[in-house]
């Protein structure tokens, strides 16, 4: 799996949109881009996820550059609920036989809302 | 609630015991992961189970074993314990351990080695 790079620790106003950048410049074609996060010592929690292009759902947005080189989550109004580490996960994806596929952890960017 | 349950939630026992951790997996789910995180580190995967049978191995200890019952449970064993060994354990599961998205977390089991 293709490692990331991300910024330790972010800090993000209360209701401002929250972008959290990660590189991934050695990404294969056939891995996709997945983020979780961990609020203060609970288990992780599946975000969003893409292949090559934007994806949206209820809780956040994910910009994945032309070349897929690095992508940017994006939390468009964050709370102080979204205060947690972000993880940015590259792995393969879809159905391409079998193996194990576990998620590895980075260290991932401590996000910090604040008021 | 995620739907995956970990009992018990806090366990504290002493240097060279034995203890056993359990994992209920969200249900449909027939894949089970299980996730070491020390004070201060990242998420270490452990060992991955899909239905019943063992799937992956990642930095697990010899002195670790685990495993998935015809139910689909799993549990953890952790012998001849370490002031080390004190983290927290996560179980995770999924239905297709193909898919990255879908994986649901357990709230984990605290364990404090005295």
């Amino acid at each position: 799996d293709a490692k990331t790079t991300q910024p330790t620790s972010m800090d993000c106003a209360e209701g401002r949109a929250a972008n959290l950048p990660c590189n991934h410049s050695t990404i294969s074609g056939n891995e996709y881009v997945y983020w979780y996060r961990q609020i203060h010592s609970q288990g992780p929690q599946y975000i969003i996820h893409g292949l090559k292009n934007n994806e949206t759902n209820e809780m956040a947005s994910l910009i994945i550059t032309e070349d897929r080189k690095s992508s940017t989550l994006i939390l468009p109004h964050a709370t102080l609920r979204d205060t947690a580490v972000y993880y940015c996960i590259v792995r393969v994806g879809g159905y391409s036989g079998a193996g194990s596929y576990q998620l590895t952890f980075g260290k991932g960017t401590k996000l910090s809302v604040i008021p | 609630d995620s739907g995956v349950t970990q009992t018990p939630k806090h366990l504290i026992t002493a240097t060279g015991q034995r203890v056993t951790l359990r994992c209920s997996p969200r249900s449909g789910d027939l894949s089970v992961y299980w996730y070491q995180q020390s004070l201060d580190q990242g998420l270490q995967f452990l060992i991955q189970y899909y239905n019943g049978e063992e799937r992956a191995k990642g930095n697990i200890l010899e002195r670790f074993s685990a495993q998935q019952f015809p139910d689909l449970h799993s549990e953890l064993n952790l012998s001849s314990l370490e002031l080390g060994d004190s983290a927290l354990y996560f179980c995770a599961s999924s239905v297709d351990p193909v898919l990255g998205y879908g994986y649901t977390f357990g709230s984990g089991t605290r364990l404090t080695v005295v």
